[in-house]
């Protein structure tokens, strides 16, 4: 079945560090690629998205390429703020079916 | 605010009691989902609706859950005789799917079950 698998955290960086968070997949059919955010308290918003391979998608200063050779879909950011603490979810749909989520992986940013 | 929006946000009751909780959706959206997660986990499928249809059920929605859509706009999730492993973050989702496909979900804050 289709699944997403997430590098563990917690992840602590300081503040204006850079992020790597790896995600990799596997999917019967041709998935779109999502990462989600989710802040304390708060339900999980979509950060971005990529449907078809090379695509990169970007918001807020991350970024993820959807590599479909290596079945993977990376997020990063350049300079981490302490605002970026949350939990980010990487998440796939084939078709118009429901998304199928990675464990999450959590942020913690210090100043 | 025209986000989803999940009532309550917050339900403790005792083991074997019925809970219901409530979801609206964006109100353009056609499609509404149901998630459960749990603690250090990525929300797990419930069910979804297009519309008032209910189209999918996971393995994981047990006979003691029952979701609904009547009019195709607000859903409940019931879960009877609740149990101890019932205990989760219970969320909701909506979606526009149109000649475009299936457009990105939006999920609500969510209700947060305990059981005691």
């Amino acid at each position: 079945g289709d699944s997403v698998t997430q590098m563990e955290g917690p992840v602590t960086l300081s503040e204006e560090a850079f992020l790597t968070i790896n995600c990799t997949y596997t999917a019967t059919g041709y998935p779109s690629l999502f990462w989600y955010v989710q802040y304390p308290g708060e339900g999980l918003q979509l950060l971005l998205k990529a449907t078809k391979a090379d695509d990169k998608g970007s918001n807020k200063g991350f970024e993820a390429t959807y590599r479909k050779e290596t079945t993977s879909f990376h997020l990063e950011k350049g300079s981490v703020q302490v605002s970026d603490s949350a939990v980010y979810f990487c998440a796939l749909r084939v078709g118009g079916q429901n998304f199928v989520f990675g464990p999450g992986t959590r942020l913690s940013v210090l100043p | 605010d025209t986000g989803v929006s999940q009532d309550p946000r917050h339900k403790i009751t005792k083991r074997g009691q019925n809970v219901t909780f409530r979801c609206d959706p964006i109100s353009e959206h056609n499609r509404l989902y149901w998630y459960r997660q749990t603690l250090g986990q990525g929300p797990e499928f419930l069910t979804y609706f297009q519309n008032e249809a209910q189209l999918e059920k996971s393995r994981l929605l047990s006979d003691r859950f029952s979701a609904e859509r009547p009019k195709g706009s607000f859903s409940t999730l019931e879960i009877q005789r609740t149990e101890q492993g019932d205990s989760a973050m219970y969320l909701c989702a909506s979606s526009f799917y149109g000649e475009l496909g299936n457009q990105p979900q939006h999920f609500g804050d969510g209700t947060r079950l305990s059981i005691l």
